[in-house]
């Protein structure tokens, strides 16, 4: 089990605004990085999975990077919408291994 | 709408009780997990099987006790639980533990309290 560090452990933002927030995770033997996105009641959903060092990721206003040397990757919303409000969860993953070490996650909530 | 999905959702049990939780995945997926998630923790890893077999035991107490009858199913077996196993449980599955950059897929958790 890695350690894992995600901060803020939450965060508010109004509508409109652009935020972000950090997974810091041990650089030693990294083979890759999910992001989850779990809204509250629902189930996690996959945001992305990143492998390379500098690997920039996006889908939608929603992008993460990777610096797999120094052992961090950050989240951006840009231009967040209520839509938004959940809890981010990272989780990296050592070579040779399959067991995702997740971290407490950051809470957003996007305020109208 | 995952795929994944877990029975019940909530469920209330005294501390004597046997009950089940269960999953099931539509995914053709052939590895399942269940995780633990206790109030302000990070998601705890607590069984893996894959292919039908067990490949991680995260040292859980034995009144914890999985099955994986085949690759869609999967059940937790609780006896003789603790409040403090009270937590949200989570189902979880993906292609396989050997394709390691492959998203998990969750059900939307089974709500555990013990009194």
């Amino acid at each position: 089990i890695l350690n894992v560090e995600q901060s803020p452990q939450s965060l508010h933002v109004q509508e409109g605004d652009s935020t972000n927030f950090t997974c810091s995770f041990p650089s030693s033997n990294f083979y890759a990085l999910h992001w989850y996105r779990w809204e509250t009641a629902k189930s996690p959903e996959a945001l992305f999975v990143m492998t390379l060092n500098g690997d920039e990721k996006k889908k939608g206003r929603i992008s993460a990077t990777l610096n797999t040397k120094e052992g961090y990757s950050y989240l951006y919303i840009k231009g967040s919408q209520p839509e938004d409000s959940a809890t981010y969860l990272c989780a990296p993953l050592k070579a040779n291994d399959y067991k995702l070490s997740f971290g407490a996650g950051t809470t957003v909530t996007v305020r109208a | 709408e995952t795929g994944v999905t877990q029975t019940p959702r909530h469920l209330v049990m005294g501390m004597t009780n046997k009950k089940s939780l269960k999953c099931e995945q539509h995914l053709g997926h052939n590895a399942m997990y269940w995780y633990k998630q206790s109030a302000k923790k990070p998601l705890e890893l607590m069984f893996v099987y894959n292919f039908k077999e067990q490949t991680e035991n995260n040292s859980v107490p034995s009144r914890f006790s999985p099955e994986c009858p085949n690759s869609s199913h999967l059940f937790l077996h609780l006896h003789t639980l603790q409040p403090e196993d009270s937590a949200l449980y989570l189902c979880a599955s993906s292609q396989d533990t050997s394709r390691t950059t492959g998203e998990l897929f969750f059900g939307e958790g089974s709500r555990l309290t013990v009194l």
